[in-house]
């Protein structure tokens, strides 16, 4: 079983739709985050969670919006997004967002297409 | 800003050694990790470097020079399966009360060849 999971794996979705991308850690970790890769670009990372609060919001437009109701779950909701929000979305733990140590795991990812 | 650089492709031979450079200009500095992602996978954690030197695991060693802002990940006896890409990644402190943060390099794509 792996640390970190992701559903769904794919999602294909119309600019006018509402989705939502889950993630679920079980490694104990205290801290959560959402990253994008995009082709040919370094990740970027989008929100950080501490103990189920946001500590981190890279401006990232409104169109995207986390949820953390505990610590092993993290939401990303998906509204009215835009063709060039397509990319893999990835998910992470760790066990201490401030620690200078902590490694993050990361989850297989959701691809996601926007037509 | 923040700027990581590594290359964006490498091919070397299976049973060779390769070496992957990866240099950063940063605003503080928390740690250097190396990942590994396969094609459609996850990256997985390889190395993390906070001191300058030389780390080894295995297969595979990581070297940071702190002075330099440089740090490289050196694959030996090359496998297959060692096609992949090879993310560079910089921490670097928390700007006030929130998290370090990570930065990424684009990534170094290597192919690993008979």
């Amino acid at each position: 079983e792996t640390g970190v999971t992701q559903t769904p794996r794919h999602l294909v979705m119309g600019m006018t739709n509402k989705k939502s991308l889950k993630c679920e850690q079980h490694l104990g970790h205290n801290a959560m985050y959402w990253y994008k890769q995009s082709a040919k670009k370094p990740l970027e990372l989008m929100f950080v969670y501490s103990l189920e609060e946001r500590v981190e919001n890279n401006s990232v437009p409104s169109r995207f919006s986390p949820e953390c109701p505990n610590s092993s779950h993290l939401f990303l909701h998906l509204h009215t997004l835009q063709p060039e929000d397509s990319a893999l979305y990835l998910c992470a733990s760790s066990q201490d967002p401030q620690g200078s140590g902590n490694t993050q795991y990361f989850g297989p990812g959701t691809r996601l297409t926007v037509l | 800003g923040q700027n990581i650089d590594q290359p964006t492709e490498m091919t070397a031979t299976e049973g060779a050694i390769v070496q992957i450079n990866c240099t950063y200009q940063t605003s503080g500095f928390n740690g250097l990790f190396w990942y590994q992602q396969h094609a459609g996978e996850a990256p997985t954690f390889l190395s993390y470097n906070v001191l300058d030197g030389l780390e080894e695991k295995g297969r595979f060693s990581s070297f940071l020079s702190r002075s330099k802002g440089y740090s490289y990940l050196l694959l030996k006896e090359l496998q297959m399966k060692d096609s992949a890409s090879y993310l560079c990644a910089v921490r670097t402190p928390p700007p006030s009360t929130g998290a370090n943060n990570l930065f990424f390099g684009t990534g170094t794509r290597l192919t690993v060849i008979p």
